[in-house]
């Protein structure tokens, strides 16, 4: 049983551009939860989505960041206009419920020139 | 979520076990406490989780206190590998699903 997947592993953006960071949850799983951690820093709860749905975006910067995880296909993170305090890795969990153990990926490490 | 407690850091030689306490005297009677780690540079790993009962697995074993308010985690047998921060969560029905992840404490296991 293949583990959480995240793809890009790094991701390089220029101050303006836009971000994509997916997310593939492990087989079975239907809840998918984001968090940023900024160097020497912490986890960050960012947003937790079931499918089709946004259940908590309580973490989520207010502007630029936005989330999804349609009916098929990856959750994706999707930051606009970066910027250089945007650099951190971000994170991708999935589980089978929502008070059930997290499953981590391998984190997308961004940098913003 | 019930706020917890941990050491900041602490050492551990190879080979001896590692326990590594934690303090979560709010702990309300419907909340777990879950473990996890996280090696240099890699994604959270799950380890384990409890409610009341100690629990084991092949990664560590979980004792929690009969009050319930503190709990260790013990790895019996420590290798450099399980150099990482290990982080103590407490959360469960009635308080936020959302897993609040502190400090934790960095673990450092020595030749």
């Amino acid at each position: 049983n293949a583990g959480v997947m995240q793809n890009p592993r790094h991701l390089v953006r220029r101050r303006g551009q836009e971000a994509r960071l997916r997310c593939s949850p492990m087989k079975g799983h239907s809840h998918v939860y984001w968090y940023r951690q900024l160097p020497e820093e912490g986890l960050k709860f960012m947003v937790y989505l079931q499918k089709e749905n946004i259940i908590d975006e309580s973490g989520m910067p207010k502007e630029r960041f936005s989330a999804e995880f349609p009916k098929e296909g990856p959750s994706i993170l999707r930051i606009q206009q970066v910027v250089r305090g945007d650099s951190a890795a971000y994170f991708c969990a999935s589980s089978t419920g929502s008070l059930y153990e997290q499953y981590f990926g391998p984190g997308t490490r961004l940098t913003v020139t | 979520d019930a706020k917890t407690t941990q050491p900041t850091s602490m050492d551990c030689a190879e080979g001896r076990a590692a326990n590594l306490p934690c303090n979560h005297s709010t702990i309300s009677g419907n909340e777990y406490v879950y473990w996890y780690r996280q090696i240099h540079s890699q994604g959270p790993q799950y380890i384990i989780h409890g409610l009341k009962n100690n629990e084991t697995n092949e990664m560590a074993s979980l004792i929690i206190t009969e009050d319930r308010k503190s709990s260790t985690l013990i790895l019996p047998h420590a290798t450099l590998r399980d150099t990482a921060v290990y982080y103590c969560i407490v959360r469960g029905a009635g308080g936020s699903y959302i897993p609040t992840f502190g400090r934790g404490t960095s673990l450092i296991v020595h030749p």
